[in-house]
C-alpha cells in the first residue's frame, strides 16, 4: 500500500526555468510533509517542509504547495540550477506515537544548461 | 555534513551470514531511525529507537534487530542474510518533539553474494 506516491520517475528542465515535482498521498492523518534531496552515494538531505495546516511554505528558491483536498503537494524550484540535479523524495509524517517518515519512490531531476 | 555517521560505508558478504551496521546520531538527538532503500525504491522505515527504548517498528524482518546504547549510538543487526537483503541502509536522527526533520547519515551499502 503506497501511501506516498511520486508518479514521475524523472524530470528534465533547462537551467533558469522552473522545476515542478509532484507528490500524492492517501492518508489524511499526515501532519507534516517533507522534501529531501539525494545525491548519489550520499544520504538524503532535508530541503523544505510544510505543516498540514498550511498551504504554502517558501525558502529561497524552493516553495512547497499543499492541496489537502486533492491530497497533493508539489515542490517548485525557481530558477533551476545544474546543482539541483538529484533525486528528490517526498515524505510524510503521521504523528501517532511515532514520527517515522513514509517516503515516495523519488523523482530524478536533471537540470541541463 | 548532517552530523550523523554510519559505518561501514560498504559491506560485502555471503548468504547466510550476519552483519552489524553502526550509527552515531547528531549530538543531542535522542531518536534514531533505520531505513532500507532497495534498488529504485523509496526509503522503507524499519525501526525507531528513542533514548534507548524501541518506539516504533515498520516492515522489519524477524531476521533483523536493532538496539540503541546508553551513549545513543545504534546498531542494526542483520542475520541469515539473503540476496534480497542487498540494499542501502540509512540511519537518521532527530530531536523528537522539537521538529519533524530527520537528518540522515551517508548510508551503508550492503551487498549479499
Amino acid at each position: 500500500d503506497q501511501q506516498v506516491k511520486q508518479n514521475s520517475p524523472s524530470l528534465s528542465v533547462q537551467e533558469g526555468r522552473i522545476s515542478i515535482l509532484n507528490c500524492d498521498y492517501t492518508n489524511s492523518m499526515f501532519d507534516y510533509f517533507l522534501w529531501y534531496k539525494k545525491y548519489p552515494a550520499e544520504g538524503p538531505t532535508f530541503l523544505i517542509s510544510i505543516s498540514s495546516i498550511k498551504d504554502k511554505n517558501e525558502d529561497g528558491r524552493f516553495t512547497v504547495f499543499l492541496n489537502k483536498s486533492a491530497k497533493h503537494l508539489s515542490l517548485h524550484i525557481v530558477p533551476s540550477q545544474p546543482g539541483d540535479s538529484a533525486v528528490y523524495f517526498c515524505a510524510a509524517r503521521s504523528f501517532a506515537g511515532t514520527d517515522k517518515l513514509i517516503f515516495g519512490t523519488g523523482t530524478r531531476l536533471q537540470v541541463f544548461p | 555534513d548532517s552530523g550523523v555517521t554510519q559505518t561501514p560505508k560498504h559491506l560485502i558478504t555471503a548468504t547466510g551470514q550476519r552483519v552489524t551496521l553502526r550509527c552515531s546520531p547528531r549530538s543531542g538527538d535522542l531518536s534514531v531511525y533505520w531505513y532500507q532503500q532497495s534498488l529504485d525504491q523509496g526509503l522503507q522505515f524499519l525501526i525507531q529507537y528513542y533514548n534507548g527504548e524501541e518506539r516504533a517498528k515498520g516492515n522489519i524482518l524477524e531476521r533483523f534487530s536493532a538496539q540503541q546504547f546508553p551513549d545513543l549510538h545504534s546498531e542494526l543487526n542483520l542475520s541469515s542474510l539473503e540476496l534480497g537483503d542487498s540494499a542501502l541502509y540509512f540511519c537518521a536522527s532527530s530531536v523528537v518533539g522539537q521538529g519533524h526533520e530527520q537528518f540522515f547519515g551517508p548510508g551503508t551499502r550492503l551487498t549479499v553474494l
